[in-house]
């Protein structure tokens, strides 16, 4: 079936280094994906998305990379901060239902 | 509020017991959806709504699960004779669209079965 899925469930970064956090997709015909941020007791908090007529994107400190020839996603962030420490997941648009990964830890080293 | 609302955020009940898990979309928002989270997984897709109305419910894992929006705002998830498999943490997302780009998820209700 239609899955969405990340090739690492942890990733220890140094403070101040970047992140590049990776997500593979399986359906072709996705148009919408979206990174998600989740923090320990709190719901997932939307990051950035992108759309399948993009290859890049660009936010505060983040950046989404699509390549659909390889049906992969990656998540970049600069400059990582204590505060970013959470399980990160990449979704996929099917018609209204998002397909979740199972996420990556992200893990800041002092 | 400015947020999505749910309650309670934590429930512990005995195996068997009916529970119901509220959530309060941000206002004037079309689309709601319920998740469930098991410990370390992404969310999975249980049902949808549309203002009132209930337009899939193909993600509910048995018919323990019920989910109403009689007034097109507030929902309740609702779980008759829990089981252990219950135990997980419950999601709910409104969208102002109907599509689902922009959602916005509660904190959840992590439900524990003992």
């Amino acid at each position: 079936g239609e899955s969405v899925g990340l090739h690492l469930p942890t990733l220890s970064v140094q403070e101040g280094d970047n992140s590049i956090i990776n997500c593979a997709y399986s359906n072709s015909a996705s148009d919408y994906f979206i990174w998600y941020k989740q923090e320990s007791g709190k719901g997932p908090q939307f990051i950035i998305d992108i759309r399948s007529n993009m290859d890049k994107r660009q936010g505060q400190r983040v950046t989404v990379l699509l390549n659909k020839t390889v049906k992969h996603l990656s998540l970049q962030i600069a400059a990582t901060q204590p505060g970013d420490s959470a399980v990160y997941f990449c979704a996929e648009n099917s018609n209204y239902q998002l397909i979740w990964g199972a996420g990556t830890k992200l893990i800041i080293k002092p | 509020g400015a947020g999505v609302s749910q309650s309670p955020r934590y429930k512990v009940a005995k195996r068997g017991q009916d529970v119901a898990l509220r959530c309060d979309p941000i206002s004037g928002h079309v689309s709601l959806f319920w998740y469930q989270q098991a410990l370390g997984q992404g969310p999975e897709f249980l049902t949808y709504f549309q203002n009132e109305a209930q337009l899939d419910k193909s993600g509910l894992p048995s018919d323990r699960f019920f989910a109403e929006r009689p007034e097109g705002s507030v929902s309740t998830l609702k779980i008759q004779r829990t089981q252990q498999e219950d135990s997980a943490v419950y999601l709910c997302a409104s969208s102002l669209s109907t599509k689902n780009y922009g959602y916005t998820f509660g904190s959840g209700t992590r439900l524990t079965v003992v």
